[in-house]
C-alpha cells in the first residue's frame, strides 16, 4: 500500500497570503495525484489532478506541482472562502489512499 | 448538473447489515466508473470501493474485503454498497463519488451516516 503523508497539519495564514501545502508518497505514483478541498459540515471538492490539472471551476489561484514522490498545492493569495482542509490522493495503485490532511486556518 | 444522492444510512449493531443506495443524475451514468469513500467522525477520507462504469471490475479496500459489495444498476442509473458483518470502526460518513480522470474522485454526494452501535 502506498501512504501518503501530508506537511504540515496546520498551517495558519493570513487572507491574501500565499499557502504552500507538501504531500508525499511512500512510492512513486507518477503524475496520478489528486488534491480535494473540504470544509466543514460538507462534501470534498476536487480540485487538482494529474498532479497539476485544474478541476472545472477551480479558481486560478490554485496551481499543482510535482511528480514521483513530492507533490505541492499553492494556493497563490488566500481568500476567506479557502480555510478548509486539503487532502491529496493517489490513484497510480491499488488500493486508493488519501493522506492525513491539512488544516488551514486563519492566522 | 452531475448529481449524486446517497441513501440507506442509519444505526446498525455490530454483526449486521446494510444497503447503501445512490441515485445518480445529470449524466451518462453508465459512462462513469464510480465509487464510495468513508470518513469517520473527526477523521479522514478512506476509500472504501470502486466499481468500473460496466460493473465488470470491482475494487476493494482489505478493511472491508469480503464483508462490503458494490454494484451498480445502470438501467436505474443507481449504485449500491451492500455491508455485512459490520464494525464499530465502519462508523462513517459515506460518501458516493464519480470517478475522474484516472481514478481521481469527480463529483461528490452530501453524504448519508452509517452507525454501528449496540
Amino acid at each position: 500500500e502506498i501512504v501518503m503523508t501530508q506537511s504540515p497539519a496546520t498551517l495558519s495564514v493570513s487572507p491574501g497570503e500565499r499557502a504552500t501545502l507538501s504531500c508525499r508518497a511512500s512510492q512513486s505514483v507518477s503524475s496520478n495525484l489528486a488534491w480535494y478541498q473540504q470544509k466543514p459540515g460538507q462534501a470534498p471538492r476536487l480540485l487538482i489532478y494529474g498532479a497539476s490539472t485544474r478541476a472545472t471551476g477551480v479558481p486560478a489561484r490554485f496551481s499543482g506541482s510535482g511528480s514521483g514522490t513530492e507533490f505541492t498545492l499553492t494556493i497563490s493569495s488566500l481568500q476567506s472562502e479557502d480555510f478548509a482542509v486539503y487532502y491529496c490522493q493517489q490513484y497510480n495503485n491499488w488500493p486508493l489512499t488519501f493522506g492525513p490532511g491539512t488544516k488551514v486556518d486563519i492566522k | 448538473e452531475m448529481q449524486l444522492l446517497e441513501s440507506g444510512g442509519g444505526l446498525v449493531q455490530p454483526g449486521g447489515s446494510l444497503r447503501l443506495s445512490c441515485a445518480a443524475s445529470g449524466f451518462i451514468f453508465s459512462n462513469y466508473a464510480m465509487s464510495w469513500v468513508r470518513q469517520a467522525p473527526g477523521k479522514g477520507l478512506e476509500w472504501v470501493s470502486s466499481i468500473s462504469g460496466a460493473g465488470i471490475g470491482t475494487y476493494y479496500a482489505d478493511s472491508v474485503k469480503g464483508r462490503f459489495t458494490i454494484s451498480r444498476d445502470n438501467s436505474k442509473n443507481t449504485l449500491y454498497l451492500e455491508k455485512n458483518s459490520l464494525r464499530a470502526e465502519d462508523t462513517a460518513v459515506y460518501y458516493c463519488v464519480t470517478v475522474g480522470s484516472g481514478w481521481s474522485f469527480g463529483v461528490w454526494g452530501k453524504g448519508t451516516t452509517v452507525t454501528v452501535s449496540s
